[in-house]
C-alpha cells in the first residue's frame, strides 16, 4: 500500500505570494490533518478534514485555509506569505476521525521557504 | 486544554545502555497516548500507542513505554540502545472525552545515541 504523498518536496516563495500545498493520503483514510513544524516549536496542528469536512483548527490566522476533496485528498492555501511561514509542513492520515485511537501516517512534508 | 511536556531537548546516551525519553501530559477524560520517531529528512513514523489496559507498552524496533496515570507520564523507554535509534522523539495525545478531539505534539526530544 503506497503511503502519503506530499508535492511538491520543496518550495521557495517570496513574501506576499501565495502557496498550495498538496497531500494524497493512503488508500482508504479519510481523515487528513495538517502540521506546521518549525525547530524548537514542534508540530503545530493546522487542521484536520474527515469527509470533505473540517472537524478541527488550530490557532493559525485566517492566511492559513484547507480542503478536502471526495477522494480524500487534501490542499492547504497559505495566502499572503511571511517570513515566519518558513517551515515544514506535514501532512497525516488517519483511518478514522478526530476522537480515535487510531495512529497517524505522515507524508515527508513540504519544505517551504519564504524569502 | 490539552498539553504535552517533553522536559529534555537532547538526551545522550552511550550504546548498549537503557535509555529514557520523557513525556508527561494534560487532557480531558482518559488519554490516547502515542510516540513517533522521525530520522534525518523524513516524515514522522509511528512506534507505539496506549489506548487501555496493560500499562507497560511495547511497541516497534524494541521501544516500549509506560503510562503512568497519577504521574500523567508515558515515558519512552528502550533496554539497549543503537546508534540507530538516534532521531527526533515525538510524544502526543488526544482526549478521549466527547467531540472531535485534535492531537498535541510535544516539542520533541532529541536523541543522541553515542558509539
Amino acid at each position: 500500500k503506497a503511503g502519503v504523498t506530499q508535492t511538491p518536496r520543496y518550495l521557495i516563495k517570496t513574501r506576499g505570494q501565495q502557496v498550495t500545498l498538496s497531500c494524497s493520503p493512503i488508500s482508504g483514510h479519510r481523515s487528513v490533518s495538517w502540521y506546521q513544524q518549525t525547530p524548537g516549536q514542534g508540530l503545530q496542528f493546522l487542521f484536520e478534514y474527515f469527509s470533505e469536512t473540517q472537524r478541527n483548527k488550530g490557532n493559525f490566522p485566517g492566511r492559513f485555509s484547507g480542503r478536502q476533496f471526495s477522494n480524500s485528498r487534501s490542499e492547504m492555501n497559505v495566502s499572503t506569505l511571511e517570513l515566519g511561514d518558513s517551515a515544514l509542513y506535514l501532512c497525516a492520515s488517519s483511518y478514522t476521525s478526530s476522537g480515535s485511537y487510531n495512529e497517524q501516517f505522515f507524508g515527508p512534508g513540504t519544505r517551504l521557504t519564504v524569502l | 486544554a490539552q498539553s504535552v511536556a517533553q522536559p529534555e531537548d537532547q538526551v545522550n546516551v552511550a550504546e548498549g545502555n537503557p535509555l529514557t525519553v520523557k513525556c508527561t501530559y494534560s487532557v480531558s477524560g482518559n488519554p490516547y497516548l502515542f510516540w513517533y520517531v522521525q530520522y534525518p529528512n523524513r516524515g514522522l513514523q509511528f512506534l507505539l500507542k496506549y489506548i487501555t489496559g496493560d500499562n507497560l507498552v511495547k511497541g516497534s524496533y524494541g521501544f516500549e513505554a509506560e503510562f503512568n496515570k497519577s504521574q500523567t507520564s508515558f515515558h519512552l523507554k528502550k533496554p539497549s540502545a543503537l546508534v540507530s535509534d538516534s532521531a527526533l522523539y515525538f510524544c502526543a495525545v488526544r482526549g478521549s472525552s466527547g467531540g472531535y478531539q485534535k492531537v498535541t505534539f510535544g516539542t520533541g526530544t532529541k536523541l543522541q545515541v553515542i558509539p
